[in-house]
Formats: structure tokens, C-alpha cells, sequence
């Protein structure tokens, strides 16, 4: 079946324009989680979704940043303003279930990743 | 602060031999690890977890121990493959908390 997709594979954009990127879970995954990962660091947890309950948006880094998840299904990662310091690889994942579920089905699976390039 | 290390950012290995790729972590709370495996261009793909009851978990030919009085984990490729050639992320979570966090990461070379 589908894995998770990302779209864009690649954005470059200006420095203060706002960019928005697109995350299409696996089909029947309730939780949706946005990473993303920065040259030479690992990955960083930015917001979590679980179903129709509110999102876990404690890892965004400023208030630039913004996600929303429609109808339960794919997810909109939002920049505005962007500066240089958000270039990265942003990193969509999602899992069958909420994490802490026995057995794997909480296993994320992660999409092919955005890499944002802000000049 | 780093709460998961992987303190070699490279590995090189001859095909057939072992692969062992090293984490550490210092937050006490964290209780199911995993590891995850990045082919460029790609997403992380999970490749086996442990939990915290246990101290060992296999497999095929992929296991991870666990030392958690000296906040160390392990994993162990045998024998080592070409294919196995890709940077591997160490993953670490709490029972109450999803979020996972993640190492830099160790770019594993397996030679022909």
C-alpha cells in the first residue's frame, strides 16, 4: 500500500515569503507527527496530531510556525516569514495508532521529507 | 542539550563482519527505544524497538541490547551487508510521552 507522501520534494524560497507543505498519512493512520531535521542535527519533534483531539504543538520553535490537519487526513505545515535558520528537512510520520499501544501499531512511519531551502 | 548521543557520526565495516552502532541517553524517563534506518532521499524506516523491561530484543539479523543502569544501547548487525549502507538514528521515548526524540545519527558503510 501507499506510504506516507510529502509534497513538495523540494522548496527553495526568499527569505520572509511563507511557505506551506503537505503531509498525506497512510490511509486509517489516526496520529500525524511533524519533525524536522536541521544539517548535522537529528531529528526534532515539532507537532503531534491524534484524532479529533487538539494537537500537541509544543515543539513548534516560534509562532511563525502553524500546522492544521483537515478532516483527520492530510496535514498542512505552515512557515510565514521565513528566515534562514528554518532551512531543513521537514519530516512527516504517522502511526495506526496513538503511541502506547500494544504490539507496533504505534511504529511511525516517516515520509520522504520537504527539504526547505530559505535564501 | 543532546538527550540522545550517538557519538560516532561514521562506521565502516567489511561485508560479513559486525556492524555494532552505540547510543547513549541521559533522560532517566525514557522507557522504549528504537532505531531507525535513512537511505538518502528517504524517510527514517523503524527497524526494531526495545522496550525498557527488557534487555535484549532480535530480529533477523538485527539486535539491540540494552544497558539501562549505564544509559547505553546497542545495535548489532550480523553479518553486514552492502545493503545495510545508510545513516541509522537512535530513537528514544516515555511511556507518557509520544514525542520521540532522536540522535544525529551514524552513517554506516558496508564494504564489498
Amino acid at each position: 500500500g501507499a506510504g506516507v507522501s510529502q509534497s513538495p520534494s523540494n522548496k527553495v524560497t526568499e527569505k520572509g515569503k511563507d511557505v506551506e507543505l503537505r503531509c498525506d498519512p497512510i490511509s486509517g493512520h489516526t496520529a500525524l507527527y511533524w519533525y524536522r531535521q536541521s544539517l548535522g542535527q537529528g531529528l526534532e519533534f515539532l507537532i503531534y496530531f491524534q484524532g479529533n483531539s487538539a494537537p500537541d504543538k509544543s515543539g513548534l520553535p516560534s509562532d511563525r510556525f502553524s500546522a492544521e490537519r483537515t478532516g483527520g487526513s492530510v496535514s498542512t505545515l505552515t512557515i510565514q516569514r521565513t528566515q534562514q535558520e528554518d532551512s531543513a528537512v521537514y519530516l512527516c510520520a504517522s502511526s495506526l495508532d496513538p503511541p502506547g499501544t500494544s504490539g507496533n501499531t504505534d511504529t511511525q512511519y516517516f515520509g520522504p521529507g520537504t527539504r526547505l531551502t530559505v535564501l | 542539550d543532546q538527550q540522545v548521543k550517538q557519538n560516532s557520526p561514521s562506521l565502516s565495516v567489511q561485508e560479513g563482519r559486525i556492524s555494532i552502532l552505540n547510543c547513549d541517553y541521559t533522560n532517566s524517563m525514557f522507557d522504549y527505544f528504537l532505531w531507525y534506518k535513512k537511505y538518502p532521499a528517504e524517510g527514517p524506516t523503524f527497524l526494531i524497538s526495545i522496550s525498557s523491561i527488557k534487555d535484549k530484543n532480535e530480529d533477523g539479523r538485527f539486535t539491540v541490547f540494552l544497558n539501562k543502569s549505564a544509559k547505553h544501547l546497542s545495535l548489532h548487525i550480523v553479518p553486514s551487508q552492502p545493503g545495510d549502507s545508510a545513516v541509522y538514528f537512535c530513537a528514544a521515548s516515555g511511556s507518557s510521552n509520544y514525542k520521540l526524540t532522536f540522535g544525529k545519527g551514524t552513517l554506516l558503510t558496508v564494504n564489498p
